[in-house]
């Protein structure tokens, strides 16, 4: 199995872009977790779907973060407009059952 | 609210020794803790669960215990190696949280040879 894909790696942009993060989990999980990951803040889920459907958003900053899963196997993370302080590592993670979830590599957002 | 706290942000033990990482909640009444290795540049990779009715569980080197009156969780590695050094973060989960995990910030873990 490839592991849970996430796409672009890198990502660049000058504040006020849209910035769109996609995600691919693991074949056959049925929950998907959008993270982000700062020095100051740690590891912080933003998001969670369960079978498409999302669940708990209450860690969705503001309302410049939007998130689908529009089937199984896909998922976008969007941020519009884009600011400085978005800057950081986002990771999606799935997981099947209750338990051990899977991380992705990880997106690297810089907005300048 | 719920919070998590890892002991130290960094942790530096000779080769060979026993590395012991601690993990202390508050606020929270989990079903299981997990514990999680990340190397730089990657997401991180599940190493152990384990539930709030077991006090201890082990995994080759590893070993972590689960105390819910102290509400604390040791994650023990016994004779480091330098390829152990990394982030170890837990992770709580269960205990109405949904199914979500509740992570802290992590221990940097580094074994010097």
């Amino acid at each position: 199995d490839a592991g849970v894909i996430q796409s672009p790696r890198h990502e660049v942009t000058e504040m006020g872009q849209e910035v769109t993060l996609r995600c691919k989990p693991i074949s056959g999980h049925n929950s998907l977790f959008w993270y982000r990951q700062t020095m100051m803040r740690g590891l912080e889920l933003l998001i969670y779907f369960n079978n498409n459907v999302p669940i708990d958003d209450s860690g969705m900053p503001e309302d410049r973060f939007s998130a689908k899963m529009p089937n199984a196997s896909f998922s976008t993370l969007k941020i519009q407009p884009s600011e400085p302080r978005d800057s950081a590592v986002y990771f999606c993670a799935s997981r099947t059952g209750e338990e051990t979830q899977y991380f992705g590599p990880g997106t690297r957002l810089l907005v300048l | 609210s719920q919070k998590i706290e890892q002991n130290s942000e960094a942790l530096n033990i000779q080769e060979g020794k026993t590395a012991t990482l601690t993990c202390n909640y508050t606020n929270y009444s989990p079903a299981y803790l997990q514990w999680y290795r990340q190397d730089p540049g990657r997401g991180p990779v599940f190493l152990l669960l384990i539930r709030e009715n077991e006090k201890e569980k082990r995994k080759e080197r590893l070993k972590v215990t689960f105390d819910t009156t102290l509400k604390q969780s040791l994650f023990h590695i016994t004779a480091s190696q330098p390829a152990d050094s990394a982030t170890y973060l837990c992770a709580l989960g269960g205990g109405g949280s949904q199914g979500n995990l509740i992570f802290g910030k992590g221990t940097k873990l580094s074994v010097k040879p």
